[in-house]
């Protein structure tokens, strides 16, 4: 089993549409957990952060966590053709006694106008 | 603020050569930094993990002879690959964590990233 699942797209949604992206992840005593937005060539760049389960938001994009399920979700309102990119799912799990984060594959978003 | 700066940004380079890749974290000092390696199309996977002071702890599969890591003060970490080969061609890219607030669940910081080409 995968540590950090996505699905890795792509995700088409119309401009101004809600995007919602998914991922799972396997280890359950996990605290922390993360959204990057990944464009093509370049690096990753932090999105959201979330700790707690229910919601999160900051401004057009809501992370949503539930522990008990494994499960965190990105919500990205009024979606724009620049949102169109790579979202990788991180999770700060606990591997071999010590923390590392493990990314999902990525899920590619496209924005169309 | 959690700035963290990689450099050369890209790099050509023959078989067989050694380059090196430094990280520094700006405005904050990392006792911890992270290296990752990105084939197109493919997740981050780590390398393996810098130490400030100590030896670096490398996953499973990575040689640690072939990439070696340096972090010899709390902002600098260096990835030298050596002998490169055009198997090693890839996406490099640093991190590094602000542990101030919520220690080590903080969020990773990337620097921009090293394209290695090896002809």
């Amino acid at each position: 089993q995968k540590e950090v699942e996505q699905n890795s797209g792509p995700l088409s949604v119309p401009e101004g549409a809600i995007a919602s992206l998914n991922c799972t992840y396997s280890d359950r005593g996990s605290q922390s957990f993360f959204w990057y937005r990944q464009y093509s060539g370049k690096s990753p760049e932090l999105i959201m952060f979330i700790y707690s389960n229910g919601d999160k938001e900051d401004g057009r994009f809501t992370a949503q966590l539930n522990k008990a399920s494994q499960y965190v979700s990105l919500l990205i309102r009024d979606s724009q053709p620049s949102d169109s990119a790579t979202y990788l799912c991180a999770v700060n799990m606990n591997s071999g006694g010590y923390q590392k984060v493990t990314f999902g594959i990525g899920t590619k978003l496209q924005v169309i106008p | 603020g959690a700035v963290v700066s990689q450099h050369p940004s890209r790099v050509i380079c023959k078989s067989g050569t050694s380059v090196k890749i430094e990280c520094r974290s700006l405005d904050f000092q990392a006792t911890t930094m992270f290296w990752y390696r990105q084939f197109p199309k493919k997740s981050l996977m780590l390398m393996a993990t810098s130490n400030e002071g100590s030896k670096a702890t490398y996953e499973q599969g990575v040689e640690k002879d072939k990439f070696l890591i340096n972090h010899a003060s709390l902002t600098l970490s260096t990835l030298t690959v050596t002998s490169a080969h055009p198997e090693d061609s890839s996406f490099y890219i640093c991190s590094a964590k602000n542990l101030q607030g919520v220690g080590y669940n903080s969020p990773l910081h990337f620097g921009n990233g090293t394209r290695l080409t090896v002809t």
